[in-house]
Formats: C-alpha cells, sequence, structure tokens
C-alpha cells in the first residue's frame, strides 16, 4: 500500500535556527497538508496546498512559516526561525482530492527546540 | 465556529463489552465527518466516514444531525482496538479537517 513517507523521524534544534521537515505524498495524490501535534494536545491544522499554492492556512502558520513543492515529489515545511512552542510531532498527509476523500497520513517528524 | 468535541480523554472496557466512543460537533450546513485511528506507534489512519456508510473493523458511526453527534460504536470490543481514536470535521472551504483532541480507548481481557 502506498505510503507517505516523512524525515527525519526526529530533529533536534536550537531555538532560532531554520529547519526544514520533508515529506514525499503519494505520488498519484494531488491534495497536500501538515499538522502538528504538541504533546498532550490535539492535533492542529496548519496549511493545505494545492495546484502548487497555499489553499488554506491557519492562524498558527505565520510567516515563520513555508511551505514549498520544489520537484513534484517532495513537499517540505520550513520554519525560518523556531521557537521552543514549535516543539511538536508534525504530520504530513496527502489525499487525491478534498478532506472528503480522506486523507494518508505520514508517520510525522518529532521537532524538539532547545 | 466549526468545533469538534470529544469529551472523553480516556475510555477503558473489558474485551468483549460495547464501546461507544462519542463526538459532537458545531457546524453549520452539511458536515463531512471522519473517525481516524493511531494504533501505538503507528501513524494516523483514516477509520471511517459517514459519507460512505461503512462498517471498518467491526466500527460504525451515524451522524446524528439534530444532536449533532457522530459517535462511534463497536459492538463488542477486541484488544487490538486499544487506540487512540480522533473523530475530525472538514471544514467549510473542504481544504482542511478540524480535530477534537481524541480518546484513548483501552480494551483488556
Amino acid at each position: 500500500e502506498p505510503e507517505v513517507t516523512q524525515t527525519p523521524s526526529h530533529q533536534v534544534t536550537q531555538m532560532g535556527q531554520e529547519v526544514i521537515l520533508r515529506c514525499v505524498p503519494i505520488s498519484n495524490h494531488l491534495y497536500f497538508y501538515w499538522y502538528r501535534q504538541i504533546l498532550g494536545q490535539k492535533v492542529e491544522f496548519l496549511v493545505s496546498f494545492y495546484n502548487n499554492e497555499i489553499s488554506e492556512k491557519s492562524e498558527i502558520f505565520d510567516d515563520q512559516f513555508s511551505v514549498e513543492r520544489p520537484d513534484g515529489s517532495n513537499f517540505t515545511l520550513k520554519i525560518r526561525s523556531t521557537k521552543l512552542e514549535d516543539s511538536a510531532m508534525y504530520f504530513c498527509a496527502s489525499s487525491r482530492g478534498p478532506p472528503g476523500y480522506g486523507y494518508t497520513f505520514g508517520s510525522g517528524t518529532r521537532l524538539t527546540v532547545v | 465556529a466549526q468545533r469538534v468535541t470529544q469529551p472523553e480523554k480516556l475510555l477503558s472496557v473489558f474485551k468483549g463489552a460495547p464501546v461507544e466512543l462519542k463526538c459532537n460537533y458545531s457546524y453549520s450546513g452539511s458536515p463531512e465527518l471522519f473517525w481516524y485511528v493511531q494504533y501505538s506507534r503507528q501513524r494516523l489512519q483514516l477509520l471511517l466516514r459517514h459519507i460512505s456508510r461503512e462498517s471498518i473493523k467491526g466500527f460504525t458511526a451515524d451522524l446524528n444531525k439534530g444532536e449533532t453527534s457522530f459517535h462511534l460504536k463497536k459492538p463488542f470490543a477486541q484488544e487490538e482496538d486499544s487506540a487512540m481514536y480522533y473523530c475530525a470535521l472538514s471544514n467549510q472551504a473542504g481544504t482542511a479537517l478540524i480535530f477534537g483532541k481524541g480518546t484513548t480507548l483501552s480494551v483488556s481481557s
């Protein structure tokens, strides 16, 4: 069964540093998403991406965040200057269509900002 | 405001007992609702969606618009059902899912 792949599985970074989280969505999927889950809290929507542009973003997704699909297969989330409160599990997801189709999630990247 | 509420953080049952994981939502219009499951050390997986009216692994969920609920049910719980369950709602624009806080289901023998 096709999978969404995320790398790295765990990243530790110093406060103020830039991080790039990488995702390879399922190849015939058209919609891509990033979510995060702070420890003990719910899964929160960050951004959705379709047709090479952001289709929706949440309040969390401020100017420090950006997404890119640089080469038609990878889908990246960049955090420009990390803060302690960015520590969370970040999930990438993709779907064939809008959310009604159901997402396929990656296994997540645990980001720890120290 | 669009919101999903899962009132129980933890639900513990014995094997063979019926299970009901509660989900209430706040939404104006016709909602699209889902249940996702996360087994220990595994990724989030789609369990079922209300539009397909399916039964997966013995679980069903019925949309009750009057009570704005989408409770997940299984008549006889199995130990392998132990996992975190998330109820989710598609937003108005159809561009994102809004998740509840999740309920941990623990099934013991």
